[in-house]
This record gives C-alpha cells, structure tokens and sequence, in this order.
C-alpha cells in the first residue's frame, strides 16, 4: 500500500505569517509523530499521537507550534507568526501500535519549510 | 529531553572498507534500538534494531554492536559500497507508547 504522504513537499513563506502542513499516515496506524529537521541537529520530536489518547506534545518548542489529528488519520502541524529559526524539514511518521520495539515508525518524505 | 550522542558527524570511506558509527545514550531505561538510513530528499527508513538481550546482530552487510554496560552501541557496515552513502542516525527509546530520540545524524560518504 501506499507510504506515509506530507503536502506540501516545499514551502516559502514570509515571517510572522501561519503555515499549515499536512501528514497523510499509513492507512491504519494508529500512531502519527512529527519531528522537525535541522541541519546537523538531527531529528527533534515535536509532538505524538497515540489512538484516542491524549496527544503527547512535551517536544513542542513554542505556543506557536500545534498539531491535530482528524478522525485518527490525517495530521495537520500549525505554526503561526513563522519565525526564521522555525526553517527546517518538517517529517511526519506513523506506525501501526505504537509501541516501540513492537513496530516501526515510517516516514514520510517531509516538508521543507523556508521563512523569509 | 534525554540525549544520544552520534559520532563521527561524518565519515568518508573507500569502497569495501568498514564503514564504523558509534552512538552513547543515558537514560537506562532505553531497550530498544534501531538504526535509521536517509537519502537526500527522502524520509528515514529503518535499516536494523538490536535489544539489549543480545550483545550483536547482524543483517546482511549491517551489524549492531551492543554494549550494555558502557550504554554504548555502534553501527557497523561491512564492503561498504557507494550505495550506502547516505545519512544514518542512531535512535533509542523505552520498550511502550513512546517516541524515539534520535543522535544529530552521520553523513557518510562511501568514495568509489
């Protein structure tokens, strides 16, 4: 089936204003993360959902930042008032549990966010 | 957040040399984990994990090394190929609903 899909692959936008990205998972996982890639500082965890659970969001860095999941599949990340340091490829994961060490996390091809 | 620490950054090597890429993590509650590949414009993918009831496992070219005690774990690319060059991480995370932490990448550059 079809891998973990993320729109828009590129995005410019000018300082201060919002910009929404889009997670589509792999049908039928349960589990959806977003990290956030910077150069040479890996992969940073910005937020997970699990199921109907509460949504773990200790990675967000800023009230700027904030996520939602539909219906337990597609995923939108919100940043509003985009900040230069807010520059980064945005990637998005999903896995059929959950549980780590279970399953694996697949990722999606990400979504490079430039702010000008 | 607790760390995972990834060296070298980077790593050039001849084709069919070892290719080595080590990793120390801190929290003793990490028993999981995997290594993750990532081509240019691509998302990562595993590529093998290790629990720490075995000491090494091996797929293919790739093997992990494990050393419990020193909370240490290391990456190893046998007849490393020009292929192979791409980004790795390292990553580890608790056994349950949790999410990975990652070590900030190795750019590795397997020279023809």
């Amino acid at each position: 089936g079809a891998g973990v899909s993320q729109s828009p692959s590129n995005k410019v936008t000018e300082k201060g204003k919002d910009v929404e990205l889009r997670c589509d998972p792999i049908s039928g996982h349960t589990a959806l993360y977003w990290y956030r890639q910077s150069l040479g500082q890996g992969l940073e965890f910005l937020i997970y959902f699990q199921g109907n659970s509460a949504p773990d969001k200790s990675g967000l860095p800023s009230d700027r930042f904030s996520a939602e999941r539909t219906g337990g599949s597609v995923s939108t990340l919100t940043i509003q008032r985009t900040q230069q340091e807010d520059s980064a490829v945005y990637l998005c994961a999903s896995s059929s549990t959950g549980f780590t060490g279970a399953d694996t996390q697949y990722f999606g091809p990400g979504t490079r966010l430039t702010v000008l | 957040q607790q760390q995972v620490k990834q060296s070298p950054q980077s790593l050039i090597v001849q084709k069919g040399g070892i290719s080595i890429i080590n990793c120390a993590y801190e929290n003793t509650a990490f028993d999981y984990f995997p290594w993750y590949q990532q081509f240019p414009g691509k998302g990562p993918a595993l590529l093998i994990a290790i629990r720490p009831d075995v000491s090494e496992k091996k797929e293919g070219r790739f093997t992990i090394s494990f050393n419990k005690s020193a909370k240490q774990f290391s990456l190893h690319i046998m007849d490393s190929q020009p292929g192979d060059s791409a980004t790795y991480f390292c990553a580890a995370s608790p056994s349950g609903y949790s999410t990975l932490t990652f070590g900030k990448g190795t750019m590795l550059l397997v020279s023809p």
